[in-house]
């Protein structure tokens, strides 16, 4: 078994600041992603990493930054903080990329802009 | 691209009755999908997961999938309070991204 670990677990920001969400998994998998999940709206890819030197970006791209440091962490930044980004940032990782295997999830980060 | 649509938007049962949740999704060249349940304050995880048309039994939860009218289920047997979570259909292509629909909210009454 594995783990995902999300940190931090709150992250209250100022608008405009900009705010960076940590993401450390220990499957060895191959891929992670960056989801955001808004209330009634589901789960949306921000960004995702095929292998560990690999970036692509999800439908939900503008406003972020994501970086892929090592194969066994992924980090996402909020560039400019907006008061509508009050949301729950979901990490996730996978044996492989395709969707044919388990996505596994971390707790979340759930960020506050004040 | 991919639309995946999940009703009811919240479902509330008795102990031990029957919890019924449907997906629809718009491309029947869909490859695979998931259940993910979500408990508040945590992440989603995946449940059942089905590949080919007709069903898939796994404990307490099956799953149908007819690709002909673009439509699964979920059907979770003896409800337990600890079944109250968020339930999440999930749509995959082929080597593309996971699409997810909105939720379904169940509440088990003991």
């Amino acid at each position: 078994g594995g783990i995902i670990t999300q940190t931090p677990k709150f992250l209250i920001g100022q608008e405009g600041q900009k705010l960076t969400l940590k993401c450390q998994q220990n499957f060895n998998h191959d891929t992670m992603y960056w989801y955001r999940q808004d209330s009634g709206k589901g789960l949306r890819l921000i960004y995702y990493s095929i292998t560990e030197n690999d970036l692509q970006k999800g439908d939900l791209s503008e406003g972020y930054d994501a970086s892929r440091e090592k194969k066994s962490s992924f980090s996402l930044t909020v560039t400019s903080a907006q008061k509508n980004e009050m949301a729950v940032f979901l990490c996730a990782s996978s044996i492989h990329w395709g969707g044919a295997g388990t996505q596994y999830f971390g707790p979340g980060t759930r960020l506050l802009v004040l | 691209q991919e639309k995946v649509q999940q009703s009811p938007e919240s479902l509330i049962v008795p102990e031990g009755a029957m919890s019924s949740l449907n997906c629809t999704f718009s491309n029947s060249a869909s490859q695979s999908i998931w259940w993910y349940q979500q408990h508040p304050g945590k992440g989603p995880e995946a449940l059942i997961s089905i590949f080919s048309n007709g069903n898939k039994k796994e404990g307490r939860l099956t799953v149908y999938l007819n690709r002909a009218s673009l439509h699964v289920s979920l059907h979770i047997r003896d409800s337990q309070p600890s079944d109250s979570a968020v339930y999440l259909c999930a749509v995959n292509q082929g080597g593309r991204a996971l699409i997810f629909g909105t939720g379904t909210t169940v509440s088990v009454s003991p």
